[in-house]
């Protein structure tokens, strides 16, 4: 089944270094979104990247997209401590419309 | 404004007893989601519904697993004769249009079976 794998597991950072997340997937995809889970907010959506965008800013985040590779990468630049979190790439793909998460990577950001 | 509520958030059940998870999503979404998310895992999907038609279910575990969304706004994940492995965060997600679109999540409903 179509499903986004994170890459590292786990990464610690300190406060103001970038931190950068790779995701890769198996199936042709619509389009590519990422998502932060924390124990204060829950899961929250981060940002979307169309099958035909090779990148994407929001803010301190760049997605980057390549599907010739099936790969993402989400890098999140002058990180801060309040960036721990887990982060998980959801891929969708062309003939259903379920994400299917992986397991995510654990940033740590000490301050 | 009201994101996408669930309750209980909690629920604490005894192994062979039915619970009920409830899921308010956001007013006017046309697409909800349900998850389950084991702990150090990632959510996996269970079932989605487009309005008040169940589109996909692939992900019910077994047949003891039910979710309804009669009027296409309020829904109800039941699960019959529960059992240790049901142990998880249920969340529920919706979003504006189709299931590739955003998703808004709720806060979980936790479930422990003793």
């Amino acid at each position: 089944s179509q499903q986004g794998e994170e890459d590292p597991q786990a990464l610690s950072i300190q406060e103001g270094e970038n931190a950068t997340m790779n995701c890769s997937y198996k199936t042709s995809i619509n389009n590519l979104q990422w998502y932060r889970q924390n124990s204060g907010r829950g899961l929250v959506h981060l940002i979307l990247i169309r099958s035909n965008e090779r990148e994407k800013h929001s803010g301190r985040l760049r997605v980057t997209l390549d599907t010739s590779k099936k790969s993402s990468s989400l890098l999140i630049t002058a990180s801060r401590a309040a960036d721990t979190a887990s982060y998980f790439c959801a891929p969708d793909s062309y003939n259903t419309d379920k994400l299917i998460f992986g397991t995510g990577t654990r940033l740590q950001v000490f301050p | 404004g009201a994101g996408v509520s669930q309750s209980p958030r909690y629920k604490v059940a005894k192994r062979g007893q039915d619970v009920a998870l409830r899921c308010d999503p956001i007013s006017g979404h046309v697409s909800l989601f349900w998850y389950q998310q084991a702990l150090g895992q990632g959510p996996e999907f269970l079932t989605y519904f487009q309005n008040e038609a169940q589109l996909d279910k692939s992900g019910l575990p077994s047949d003891r697993f039910f979710a309804e969304r009669p009027e296409g706004s309020v829904s109800t994940l039941k699960i019959q004769r529960t059992q240790q492995e049901d142990s998880a965060v249920y969340l529920c997600a919706s979003s504006l249009v189709g299931g590739a679109d955003e998703q808004y999540f709720g806060p979980g409903t936790r479930l422990t079976v003793t």
